[in-house]
C-alpha cells in the first residue's frame, strides 16, 4: 500500500517569505508523486509530478520539489511566497499497481500574512 | 491545457430525490474517469474509478446503488446520488485521465441535501 503524510495541516508564511510545505511518502515501489493546489470551492491543479525522472522537479507558479529517496520526502518549496498562493494544497502518490489511482495527503492550508 | 468540465457546480435539493453529476473531458478522450468525495477541511477520497464501456470500481465501503456512475463514452460520466439524504451532502469531484498521463480536475459540484 502506498500513502502520503502531509506535517502541518496549517502553514503561515509572509509575503516575500520562503514557502516550504511537507511531504513524505510510504511506497512499496518507485513512486510517482504529485503536488496539487486547491483553491475555494474549486478543483484540483496540478502543480508538478514526479515520475522517476529528474529529482528536483520544477513546476507552475514558481514551485518546486525535490525527491528524496533516502529521506521518502518530496517536499514542496517556493523561493517567495505572493499573496496569490494562499490556498489547499495536496501531496498525492499512485496508488500501487496503478499509474494514476491517487492516495492524496491530508492537505496543507497556506496563508500569506501581508 | 486539459479542460475538465462538471456540472451542475452547486445543488440544492430536498431529502429523498435524486440528483445527477456530470463530468466531461473538453478537449482530450479520457479513458478513466475518477469520482472523489471531499468533506469540509478534509481531503479527497476516491468513490470510484470508471472506464469507459465498462462498470465502474468502487472504492470499499462506498455503496454502489446509491452513488450510480456511467461512463457511456470517452468524454463524459456520470454519477447519480440515488435517494439522496442530508448525510450524502459533500463536496464532489470528478477527474479524468488518458493513459499514464496526470489526471485532470473538473471544479467540483457542493452538493447539499435538504
Amino acid at each position: 500500500a502506498q500513502s502520503v503524510t502531509q506535517l502541518g495541516s496549517h502553514v503561515s508564511v509572509s509575503e516575500g517569505a520562503l514557502v516550504l510545505l511537507r511531504c513524505n511518502y510510504s511506497s512499496s515501489v518507485p513512486p510517482y508523486l504529485f503536488w496539487y493546489v486547491q483553491y475555494p470551492n474549486q478543483g484540483l491543479q496540478l502543480l508538478l509530478k514526479y515520475t522517476s525522472a529528474a529529482t528536483l522537479v520544477k513546476g507552475i507558479n514558481g514551485f518546486e520539489a525535490e525527491f528524496k529517496k533516502s529521506e521518502t520526502s518530496f517536499h514542496l518549496t517556493k523561493p517567495s511566497a505572493h499573496m496569490s498562493d494562499a490556498a489547499e494544497y495536496f501531496c498525492a502518490v499512485t496508488r500501487s499497481g496503478s499509474a494514476r489511482q491517487l492516495t492524496f495527503g491530508s492537505g496543507t492550508q497556506l496563508t500569506v500574512l501581508p | 491545457g486539459a479542460v475538465v468540465s462538471q456540472h451542475p457546480s452547486w445543488v440544492i435539493c430536498k431529502s429523498g430525490t435524486s440528483v445527477k453529476i456530470e463530468c466531461r473531458s473538453l478537449d482530450f478522450q479520457a479513458t478513466t474517469m475518477f469520482w472523489y468525495r471531499q468533506f469540509p477541511k478534509q481531503s479527497l477520497m476516491l468513490m470510484a474509478t470508471s472506464n469507459e464501456g465498462s462498470k465502474a470500481t468502487y472504492e470499499q465501503g462506498v455503496e454502489k446503488d446509491k452513488f450510480l456512475i456511467n461512463h457511456a463514452s470517452l468524454t463524459l460520466s456520470t454519477l447519480t446520488v440515488t435517494s439522496a439524504h442530508p448525510e450524502d451532502s459533500s463536496f464532489y469531484i470528478c477527474s479524468a485521465g488518458q493513459g499514464d498521463q496526470p489526471q485532470h480536475f473538473g471544479d467540483g459540484t457542493r452538493l447539499s441535501i435538504l
